[in-house]
């Protein structure tokens, strides 16, 4: 596609169930993220895919949190047992990797937690 | 790791006036990229301007220039003509030359700007 992509737009769900949200990258584009943004702050980053390379996973606040993505392709995020602290927008970003470094990003998932 | 400032979390200007929005980053790289991004109510993350660390001219995109200071490890965006349009959310980023992780791409915690009528 021409932009990445993020779907749901919104997700509301409640206490203690799992969600999973997804992203798809612009084509080509070897490097991914997840970032939170939490109402009214900046973005906080969760996880880092760059093509094969095992994932940059420090930013997981807790196991609950889990991401995979296959190969350069589609990613999805995942929060079990979803806690009303979760709730905020998730952002997914891709960028080529190589010199020009722009990211690019989604318009986010708005997910609320009741 | 690197970290990026922005001490001004709110700006209110006057439609048609200059506005800037300070920045200011540690990191010990040579060679990296700094943004300034525009996030509106729709959530939409939008590139305004880029930086390649290692020109020393200061780049421009219409009504947006920036200050770089390259010694001084600061980045301020300025807009000119200020526009209704303009009221969002801008974060300054810093990003590692192709490399990522959790210290790859890094954002200040924003600054709210209003323009008013």
């Amino acid at each position: 596609g021409a932009g990445v992509s993020q779907s749901p737009s919104n997700k509301v769900t409640e206490k203690g169930k799992d969600v999973e949200l997804r992203c798809d990258p612009i084509s080509g584009h070897t490097a991914l993220y997840w970032y939170r943004q939490r109402l009214g702050q900046g973005l906080e980053f969760l996880i880092y895919f760059q093509g094969n390379s095992a994932p940059d996973k420090s930013g997981l606040p807790s196991d609950r949190f889990s991401a995979e993505r296959t190969g350069e392709s589609v990613s999805t995020l995942t929060i079990q047992r979803t806690q009303q602290e979760d709730s905020a927008v998730y952002l997914c970003a891709s960028s080529t990797g190589q010199e020009h470094t722009e990211a690019f990003f989604g318009q986010g998932t708005r997910l609320t937690v009741v | 790791a690197q970290t990026v400032t922005q001490s001004q979390p709110e700006m209110s200007v006057q439609e048609a006036e200059t506005v800037t929005l300070s920045c200011t980053y540690d990191t010990s790289e040579n060679n990296y990229y700094l943004f300034w991004y525009k996030q509106p109510p729709s959530r939409q993350m939008i590139l305004v301007i880029r930086q390649e660390a290692y020109k020393q001219q200061n780049a421009t995109e219409n009504r947006f220039s920036v200050n770089f200071q390259k010694a001084a490890k600061s980045f301020s965006l300025k807009i000119s003509d200020s526009q209704l349009g303009d009221t969002a959310m801008y974060f300054c980023a810093f990003m590692k030359h192709w490399r990522g992780g959790a210290d790859g791409l890094t954002f200040g915690k924003g600054t709210h700007l209003i323009i008013q009528p």
